[in-house]
């Protein structure tokens, strides 16, 4: 069965500065991975996905993700934090022979002027 | 955003007191799902419907059943409520089960269970 782990609950960027979001999974077949948004009050919105074509995965809003294989990673950057991306962050993974999705436990992304 | 609507937006209920939570899409997508949303536990499946009146059990679904009459509803039904069933509740709609099928997700409804 496959999982997720977000390796932070919390993460605080000033505006302007890297944002970095950490990701790792364990999936006993190829997997699809996600990350998705989601507002205050608000569902989850899709930010990408990576379904084994290009590595590098972008994004709306100016995130992007990179799929690792040898690290099971999949980390969620943007260059320059914007007060608008102070949300809940949920990576997810799910294998290709079925759309069973496992949600990691989200990282809270705060963003300070 | 995908038209999906779920009903009501929020819900406090005793316990012991049955409810029912409904989602409606307007995507004519086949699979639906019910989710809850814990503090620490991103999101649970409960159920999910491949069509209609064809529904199978998610990883939480002890004290939930579903029902599926028409493509584009689906419901959530807990027939007598605990505390331990408060959570805010997500609906979600996607085209196929294929793995790298994303599901988009409805605004959720909060409930509370006192």
């Amino acid at each position: 069965a496959q999982s997720v782990t977000q390796l932070d609950s919390h993460v605080s960027v000033s505006e302007g500065t890297p944002v970095l979001l950490r990701c790792n999974y364990s999936s006993s077949y190829s997997p699809s991975l996600f990350w998705y948004v989601q507002h205050p009050n608000k569902g989850l919105q899709l930010l990408l996905k990576y379904t084994s074509a290009a590595t590098l995965v972008k994004g709306i809003n100016g995130f992007e993700a990179e799929f690792k294989k040898s690290e099971t990673s999949f980390h969620l950057t943007k260059p320059s934090a914007h007060m608008s991306d102070a949300a809940e962050y949920f990576c997810v993974v799910s294998d290709l022979r079925n759309n069973d999705m496992r949600f990691g436990a989200g990282t809270r992304l705060t963003v300070k002027p | 955003d995908a038209g999906i609507t779920q009903s009501p937006r929020h819900k406090v209920t005793e316990t012991g007191t049955p409810v029912t939570l409904r989602c409606h899409q307007t995507e004519n997508h086949r699979y639906m799902y019910w989710y809850r949303q814990d503090p620490g536990h991103g999101l649970r499946l409960i159920h999910y419907s491949y069509g209609v009146k064809d529904t199978d059990k998610g990883e939480v679904s002890d004290g939930y059943s579903v029902s599926r009459s028409k493509t584009e509803d689906f419901l959530l039904t807990l027939e007598s409520a605990t505390s331990s069933q408060t959570s805010v509740y997500f609906c979600a709609i996607s085209e196929s089960r294929a793995g790298n099928q994303p599901q988009h997700f409805g605004d959720g409804t909060r409930l509370s269970i006192l």
